[in-house]
């Protein structure tokens, strides 16, 4: 099993409709959860971070956390063409001391006028 | 300023070249990780270093050799590399390696194509 998996895609949205994008991992240790949105041929950009079970909102941007369910998800609402790109769900995890960023594939998200 | 720069953007070298890829963050942040990333495929973590020492190897070859000269830089220097390494590399920065709650912030990377 990996350690963080997310659907590769691509997932087709039309502008100003909701893309939900998800991710499962694998250890239940993980204690933070990060979104980063990735334009092809740039590096990755910090979206959003939870480390809560719950609901965390920012803007157009909420994301979703269920440890029972080890299952994270990011919601865009009102998508807009701009939010096309790849979003890599990041995993935080102690290895002893020191915690480690493992990164999922990345779901390749389409936003169509 | 949550900026981390990279130098160069690009890089061509052979694969008897020597060359060296730098990363420069002023955030005070205390770990710095070098992370490769070829096309189509997530970030893979190479080094880590907190405080100024490695404290994280992902097995990653000789050829490959991280410096942290102080708190604000990283550098990796390249020898003999293989075709195969080419690919976009990566720099992060936070603020501590031991909490997990804290934000990896990237460079804009390094492209780097061997020959």
């Amino acid at each position: 099993q990996k350690e963080v998996e997310q659907n590769s895609g691509p997932l087709s949205v039309p502008e100003g409709a909701i893309a939900s994008l998800n991710c499962t991992y694998s250890d239940r240790g993980s204690q933070s959860f990060f979104w980063y949105r990735q334009y092809s041929g740039k590096s990755p950009e910090l979206i959003m971070f939870i480390y809560s079970n719950g609901d965390k909102e920012d803007g157009r941007f909420t994301a979703q956390l269920n440890k029972a369910s080890q299952y994270v998800s990011l919601l865009i609402r009102d998508s807009q063409p701009s939010d096309s790109a790849t979003y890599l769900c990041a995993v935080n995890k102690s290895g002893g001391s020191n915690y480690k960023l493992t990164f999922g594939k990345g779901t390749l998200l389409t936003v169509n006028p | 300023d949550t900026e981390v720069t990279q130098t160069p953007k690009h890089l061509v070298m052979g694969m008897t070249n020597k060359k060296s890829l730098k990363c420069e963050q002023h955030m005070g942040h205390r770990a710095m990780y070098w992370y490769k990333q070829k096309a189509k495929k997530p970030p893979e973590l190479m080094f880590v270093y907190s405080y100024e020492k490695l404290s994280i190897n992902e097995s990653v070859p000789s050829r490959f050799s991280p410096e942290c000269p102080n708190s604000s830089l990283l550098n990796l220097h390249l020898h003999a590399l293989q075709p195969e390494d080419s690919a976009l590399y990566l720099c992060a920065s936070s603020q501590e390696l031991s909490m997990a709650d804290v934000e990896a912030f990237f460079g804009q990377g390094t492209r780097l194509t061997v020959v």
